[in-house]
């Protein structure tokens, strides 16, 4: 099984403030990999599959990058909504794993 | 529009059955794979299982399969997960997720999911 290990934990930003959270995966999975974001209450979001490509109707603000097994999600300037839990998914084996999310929370 | 409906979750015994449905609309659905994705209270999000368009594969986590039967019924763009000796550790909200591809892939629609306890 491919683990998926995010980093930091928990994030404490303002709005405005630059994002970059961390995905790194037990063996390599090419570009397999995928963003979700999720509000409480609120099934989850696909924000970025295939590493970098933004799903419909995602904001340019949110960008990914890395390959092989580190990853990143970027988000260029915070907004009031974009405080959620943040996880990564892997397609390159089975069984299909998430990380276990970063929480980006109001400092 | 892209809508999947889940129904079916509850209250049950440890050792006890379920069903859960998960009915899709807005998009050819035998050209899609379909997961069930689970999500423990305050937990994250843990994958369960996932069919192909067709229905002719499945693959399931460890820690269910034995368990639980994904299957669906194409004529009635219908997927049923079928959960037999259920634990404490199944409770969850379960939510049922679009593939982005025939089989297996990313998540790109969900539902809003179901609620299902496991407990005395």
């Amino acid at each position: 099984e491919i683990v998926l290990t995010q980093s930091p934990a928990t994030l404490s930003l303002s709005p405005g403030e630059r994002v970059t959270l961390s995905c790194r995966a037990s063996q390599s999975i090419s570009n397999y990999l995928a963003w979700y974001q999720q509000k409480p209450g609120q099934a989850p979001r696909l924000l970025i599959y295939d590493v970098s490509n933004r799903a419909t109707g995602i904001p340019a603000r949110f960008s990914g990058s890395g390959s092989g097994a580190d990853f990143t999600l970027t988000i260029s300037s915070l907004e009031p909504e974009d405080f959620a839990v943040y996880y990564c998914q892997q397609r390159s084996n089975w069984p299909l794993t998430f990380g276990g999310g970063t929480k980006v929370e109001i400092k | 529009e892209v809508q999947l409906l889940e129904s079916g979750g509850g209250l049950v015994q440890p050792g006890g059955s379920l069903r859960l449905s998960c009915v899709a609309s807005g998009f050819t659905f035998i050209s899609y794979g379909v997961s069930w994705v689970r999500q423990a209270p305050g937990k994250g999000l843990e994958w369960v299982s996932a069919i192909s368009g067709g229905g002719d594969a499945t693959n399931y986590a460890d820690s269910v399969k034995g368990r639980f039967t994904f299957s669906r019924d194409n004529s009635k763009n219908t997927l049923y997960l079928q959960m037999n000796s259920l634990r404490a550790d199944d409770t969850a909200v379960y939510y049922c997720a679009r593939n982005t591809a025939i089989r297996g892939g990313f998540f790109d629609y969900w539902g809003q999911g179901t609620l299902v306890t496991v407990s005395s």
